[in-house]
């Protein structure tokens, strides 16, 4: 079972461009999570997502920013107009679904990360 | 909303040797899930080991072992026997179960060396 697929591992953009980061979670897993991490500091959530559902977005800058998690194929980050400031490490996370509820409080398994440079 | 507060920015332990990573944190729920993660430079993370928080027992995995002290809000990782691979950044993370979604708090990071 292949574990949470990100791609690309490094992106490299210019300040004003558009950034799309991909998140492929482990077989079975409808959950994913979107996390960033600045140089030096902790992991900060940003968002949750279901399949073709935002859950909790809450950690999320409110412009430029947007995240989605269609039927089909991987969870997308995308950032419009990046700045430098937009210059980090982004995870990703899966995990499977509760059995009880539409939740999911299981365990999270983290992708390598996409480390996005903004010039 | 939940803070995790880890005041150790940088430790160094001889190898073989223990070492205790401090965490605490700040809540006003009853349930909850504590772990530690390991970030190596590869920035994988990694986790080590987890505690619920209605079990009083402290967590164990093989050299890694919790004190969980919830009166105190405190959530220390001891690490026994530390091996040159245990070098890494370690994050402790709070996790709620009381409400919708289960997004992780972080803590900064610990930054654990470890001395041949």
């Amino acid at each position: 079972n292949a574990g949470v697929m990100q791609n690309p591992r490094h992106l490299v953009r210019r300040r004003g461009q558009e950034a799309r980061l991909r998140c492929s979670p482990m077989k079975g897993h409808s959950h994913v999570y979107w996390y960033r991490q600045l140089p030096e500091e902790g992991l900060k959530f940003m968002v949750y997502l279901q399949k073709e559902n935002i859950i909790d977005e809450s950690g999320m800058p409110k412009e430029r920013f947007s995240a989605e998690f269609p039927k089909e194929g991987p969870s997308i980050l995308r950032i419009q107009q990046v700045v430098r400031g937009d210059s980090a490490a982004y995870f990703c996370a899966s995990s499977p679904p509760d059995r009880w509820n539409g939740y999911s409080y299981n365990e999270q398994f983290f992708g390598p990360g996409t480390r996005l440079t903004v010039l | 909303a939940q803070t995790v507060t880890q005041s150790q920015p940088e430790m160094s332990v001889q190898e073989a040797e223990t070492v205790t990573l401090s965490c605490t944190y700040d809540t006003s729920e009853s349930d909850y899930y504590l772990f530690w993660y390991k970030q190596p430079p590869s920035r994988q993370m990694i986790l080590v080991i987890r505690q619920e928080a209605y079990k009083q027992q402290n967590a164990t995995e093989n050299r890694f072992s919790v004190n969980f002290q919830k009166a105190a809000k405190s959530f220390s990782l001891k690490i026994s026997d530390s091996q040159l691979g245990d070098a890494a950044m370690y994050f402790c993370a709070y996790r709620s179960v009381e409400t919708s979604g289960s997004r992780l708090t972080f803590g900064e990071g610990t930054q654990l060396t470890v001395n041949p």
